[in-house]
Order: structure tokens, then sequence, then C-alpha cells
């Protein structure tokens, strides 16, 4: 079954870098996943796609402080530089033939 | 102006249905796969419904199976959920996106929601 897992929480520091990472389940190491930030109040935002060789394709207008790599079953978003907008909550997608898994969610706290 | 702007949310007694609306404008949108996404109040996200580019494959979760129909109209631009039989579990903001995959891939846009509240 294919399943995404995310830590509930994260924080970090006013111009600090952070990891956010979501975990594929076992046996789904080749996936990709997308990665969507919901700022307070809003809507999601498509940040980048993710491949399992750490290719991303990013969103238009998404700062280079936004990045990703990727490694087994595990993906990652690393913000550096963080900024006070970018507090919010991340989340991570993938998809199978006709059907698409959310990982619970990162609530991303800026110190 | 590339935008997905849902409409047709509001407060809905259980049992009764609701028809939402997504209108793309500023792409082909007869290319792209669409998705429904909703998410209950202080919950996640939890994908809903896909429809093909061309309309000639539908899936949605099992949760609102038999319930909700995803549709589109090319011509229109426009794509569409039916929710029948309506239960409190239902309620949420409900979220149209855009997948370039043309079926099941990266979301790469989202629309801004609109509510569904089911309530007596």
């Amino acid at each position: 079954q294919l399943v995404l897992t995310q830590s509930p929480s994260a924080s970090a520091s006013l111009g600090a870098s952070v990891e956010i990472t979501c975990t594929l389940s076992s046996g789904h190491s080749t996936y990709a996943i997308a990665w969507h930030q919901q700022q307070p109040e809003k809507g999601p935002r498509y940040l980048m796609k993710l491949n399992s060789d750490g290719s991303h394709t990013k969103g238009d207008g998404i700062p280079d402080r936004f990045s990703g790599s990727s490694s087994g079953t595990e993906r990652y978003l690393t913000i550096s530089n963080l900024q006070s907008e970018d507090e919010a909550d991340y989340y991570c997608q993938t998809w199978g033939t006709a059907f698409v898994v959310f990982g619970g969610g990162t609530k991303l706290t800026v110190l | 102006q590339v935008q997905l702007v849902e409409s047709g949310g509001g407060v809905v007694q259980p049992g009764r249905s609701l028809r939402l609306s997504c209108a793309a404008s500023g792409f082909t949108f007869s290319t792209y796969g669409m998705h429904w996404v909703r998410q209950a109040p202080g919950k996640g996200l939890e994908w809903v419904a896909v429809i093909w580019y061309d309309g000639s494959r539908k899936n949605n979760v099992d949760s609102v199976k038999g319930r909700f129909t995803i549709s589109r109209d090319n011509s229109k631009n426009t794509l569409y959920l039916q929710m029948n039989s309506l239960t409190a579990d239902d309620t949420a903001v409900y979220y149209c996106a855009r997948d370039p995959s043309g079926a099941t891939g990266a979301f790469d846009m989202w629309g801004q929601g609109t509510m569904v509240i089911v309530s007596s």
C-alpha cells in the first residue's frame, strides 16, 4: 500500500535552514512526489515535483531558497534562509494509477 | 490570467445534494487531468477524485464512491463535482487542482477553495 509519512511539526529560527522529510512506504523507493505549501488561511501552493534521483522541477516564482533531494524512500524539502512567510503547513503528494495520496502534513514554525 | 476558481459551496442539510464547479482560465484545460481535494476543518488534505484530460477515465476515494461524481466540460473549461447523500463528514473546503500529466501526477496549480458545510 502506497503511504506517505511526515512528522507533524518542525521548527527553526529566522534565517536558518530546515529540512522536512516525507517517507514513502516500503517498496516504493522509485516514486516521485510533489511538495505543496499551505500558509495559514490560504489554499495550497505547488512548490516542486521531486523525483527519486533528486532532480526536481519547481513551480513558477518559487524562490531558490526552496530545494529538494531524495534518498531511498525519503524525500526532503529544504528551506534555507527561513523567512516569516515560510511558516506554513507542508504536504507531500504522490500518486498511482488513478489515485493520489497525501502525507499528513508538517507544520513549520519559524522562531 | 492562469487560474482555477471554485464555486458552488454553501450550507446544506444532511442527505441533500450539491454541485461544485471549478472554472479554468489562462491555459489549455483540455490537456490537463483534474482533481478534487478536500480539507476538513483543522485537518490535512484528502484526495477526493480525478478525471482524465479527455474525461475517459475517472476515479474517487472509497469514502465517496457511489455518492460523488466528477465530470468536466472541456468546451466550457469547467470541472464539476456532483455530491449526493451528503453527511457531516463531508464538511470541508473543496479545492480543484490541475495535473499536467493528463491523468494522475503532481498537481501544479490549485484553486482557492470553496467551503461546504453539511449541517441540519
